[in-house]
């Protein structure tokens, strides 16, 4: 069974302040796919990365940088000097290869002025 | 590219009525997906479909949904009747191959 835990419900810092969103997955297969997903006030989900089970470099595009660490099964996110903008819900999925996607609980970030 | 095109984005209905939720994917993308949301139980996969054909409808709650994918170009999921626990935010996503690409969603209320 794949699984996603999403430990942190809420977190609330001050803008300027760096920010790390945790995500801990399960899986028995060897082939996987994980995935951030960004969900603003407006309610739309935005598509954020996908990383493949077979390449563990971490990925950085601009403010944001992503960990991928298969011996602790984890895939935490890191926002950097975060902005009111990236105030939203941030959801970590896991998908094999049958596009079963499976969605953690989400993490609430609000970024305080 | 307009991405993924739900309708109605709200639709308020009363207990007992037909729902029926649209999606219009992206073109060129053979797998469509179907999800609910809800403060409960966070983001369900109801089913999905490849080149059009049902692959897995194992998340779809009960026989009062079904969903159908007559082309590559639209999907509907249906609720008959609908119930007040039916109350939700409904999205469509759709996938060349991997990274989905969702919808606006549809935010349902049964009164």
């Amino acid at each position: 069974a794949q699984k996603v835990t999403q430990a942190q419900t809420e977190i609330s810092v001050v803008e300027k302040e760096d920010v790390t969103l945790d995500c801990v997955y399960e899986t028995r297969d060897t082939t996987y796919y994980l995935f951030w997903y960004k969900q603003p006030p407006s309610g739309e989900l935005v598509f954020l990365i996908r990383r493949n089970s077979f390449d563990e470099q971490n990925e950085i595009s601009g403010r944001y940088s992503w960990n991928f660490q298969k011996s602790t099964s984890s895939f935490n996110f890191t926002i950097t000097a975060s902005q009111v903008v990236d105030s939203a819900v941030y959801f970590c999925a896991l998908s094999g290869g049958n596009n079963d996607m499976r969605f953690g609980a989400g993490t609430r970030l609000t970024v305080k002025p | 590219d307009a991405g993924v095109i739900q309708s109605p984005r709200h639709e308020v209905t009363e207990m007992g009525q037909e729902v029926t939720l649209r999606c219009k994917p992206i073109s060129g993308h053979n797998s469509l997906f179907w999800y609910r949301q809800t403060m409960m139980r966070g983001l369900e996969l109801l089913i999905y479909f490849n080149n059009n054909v049902p692959i897995d409808d194992s998340g779809m709650p009960e026989d009062r949904f079904s969903a159908k994918m007559p082309n590559a170009s639209f999907s509907t999921l249906k609720i008959q009747p609908s119930e007040p626990r039916d109350s939700a935010v409904y999205f469509c996503a759709s996938s060349p191959e991997g990274v989905q690409f969702f919808g606006p969603g549809t935010r349902l209320t049964v009164l």
